[in-house]
């Protein structure tokens, strides 16, 4: 069993639609929790980081935790084409810097 | 926020060389780290550049292999070393910039074929 199991999709939604993304865990001693963006080509992007159980919003983008569940969830509102790209859910203990990824899902939004 | 440039961006290399791979960064970062990502798959800890003592590095990881040093706090290289085809993939650096809150920066990565 992965660490960390995150649904590859791919995921196509409308412009605008309500896009929710996944992350479930098994490390109870994981303490922060990260999303990232990943455009083609392109290097990973932070988006959003928290380290406590609930909501942090930024923006058409909200994070969700719940260590209880060991889930994490990324929100993102009125979705664009500029979305389209593969989200990245990253945890850590916290003592060592390593972060550990989940598989990554890919977005596109059609216009 | 961290803004980190790695050189080369892509390779095209022979099987049984080695490439060196530089990661600079524009700002001192408590911490470094150099990642592999296959195509279409996630990204995986190759090791810890620890400045000036030798990197810590994952299972499945060797020194050998892949050699990486770190002679300061905004600079760090990785070297794949006696190349195979398996070693085709994108590496990518890191700094942690504030240990308070985990957060990482990634370069861009050096997409590497070896033919």
């Amino acid at each position: 069993q992965k660490e960390v199991e995150q649904d590859p999709g791919p995921l196509s939604v409308p412009e605008g639609a309500i896009v929710s993304l996944n992350c479930t865990y098994s490390n109870s001693a994981f303490q922060y929790f990260m999303w990232y963006r990943q455009y083609s080509r392109k290097g990973p992007e932070l988006l959003m980081y928290t380290y406590s159980s609930g909501n942090k919003e930024d923006g058409r983008f909200t994070a969700q935790v719940d260590k209880s569940s060991k889930y994490i969830s990324l929100f993102i509102r009125d979705s664009q084409p500029s979305d389209s790209a593969t989200y990245l859910c990253a945890m850590s203990e916290g003592n060592t810097g390593k972060l550990i990824f989940g598989q990554g899902t890919t977005l596109q939004v059609k216009p | 926020s961290a803004v980190i440039s790695q050189k080369p961006s892509r390779d095209i290399c022979q099987r049984g060389t080695s490439l060196t791979i530089q990661c600079q960064v524009d700002s001192q970062v408590t911490m470094m780290f150099w990642y592999r990502q296959q195509p279409g798959q996630s990204l995986t800890l190759i090791a810890t550049a620890n400045q000036g003592s030798e990197a810590t590095y994952e299972s499945g990881f060797v020194i050998d292999k892949f050699p990486i040093s770190r002679p300061n706090l905004t600079f760090s290289t990785l070297t794949v070393s006696n190349m195979s085809p398996e070693d085709s993939s994108i590496y990518l650096c890191s700094g942690l910039l504030n240990r308070a809150q985990e957060t990482q920066y990634f370069g861009p990565g050096t997409r590497l074929l070896v033919l």
